[in-house]
């Protein structure tokens, strides 16, 4: 079966600086992975998806890599602000997410 | 363009009973997933409804059970309850062989006492 990790620890990091979350898989490479971010009591909203060929995509202050051979996706938040305090989840696999990384971004 | 819409938004119920869960898909939207969130865990996949037959399943036993109708709003019913049962109920449509995300809806959550 699938298995995806996600730093399980929360991360915290000062605003301003840039956020970079991982979602590792394993098994058969994805044709796409996407990532959510998901607030307390609320269900997930969809920032990304990236293709199998495309090593990257960018959504204003978000980045997103997926490197197949590493089976790995990297999730980056640029220029921080708290309100990017959340946690994020990565789907590799159709209906399977991963269980988030909790983000605080301290003022 | 309307969200996702689910109700209730709370729901208390003794263990045995039966639930359902209702979900209003995005407009636009023709299949709906729903999925089973722990405290502290991602979204577990139950099932998907796709033109009003499921289409894909998870790993969850038969009381766990669905509907989609015509206008592809859905119903998530669960017999005889369990206390592990207490979860977010996350409801999710999407446009099936589209390559964009899942739209969710804000969840019910419900609590087996």
């Amino acid at each position: 079966s699938q298995k995806i990790e996600q730093n399980s620890e929360a991360l915290n990091i000062q605003e301003g600086k840039t956020a970079t979350l991982t979602c590792n898989y394993t098994n058969y490479s994805p044709a796409y992975l996407q990532w959510y971010r998901q607030d307390p009591g609320r269900g997930p909203v969809f920032l990304l998806l990236i293709r199998e060929n495309e090593k990257e995509k960018r959504k204003e202050r978000l980045k997103v890599t997926f490197d197949t051979t590493l089976k790995q996706s990297l999730f980056h938040i640029t220029a921080s602000q708290p309100a990017d305090s959340a946690t994020y989840l990565c789907a590799p696999y159709k209906y399977i997410f991963g269980t988030g990384t909790r983000l605080k971004v301290l003022a | 363009e309307t969200g996702v819409t689910q109700s209730p938004t709370h729901l208390i119920k003794t263990r045995g009973q039966q639930v359902t869960l209702r979900c209003s898909s995005q407009s636009g939207h023709n299949t709906v997933s729903w999925y089973q969130q722990a405290l502290g865990q991602g979204p577990q996949f139950i099932f998907q409804y796709y033109r009003e037959e499921e289409n894909g399943r998870g790993n969850f036993p038969p009381r766990f059970s669905g509907l989609q109708f015509p206008n592809y709003s859905s119903e998530l019913n669960v017999n005889a309850l369990e206390l592990d049962d207490s979860a977010l109920y996350l409801c999710a449509s999407s446009l099936e062989g589209a390559h964009y995300g899942y739209t969710f809806g804000s969840g019910t959550r419900l609590t087996v006492v």
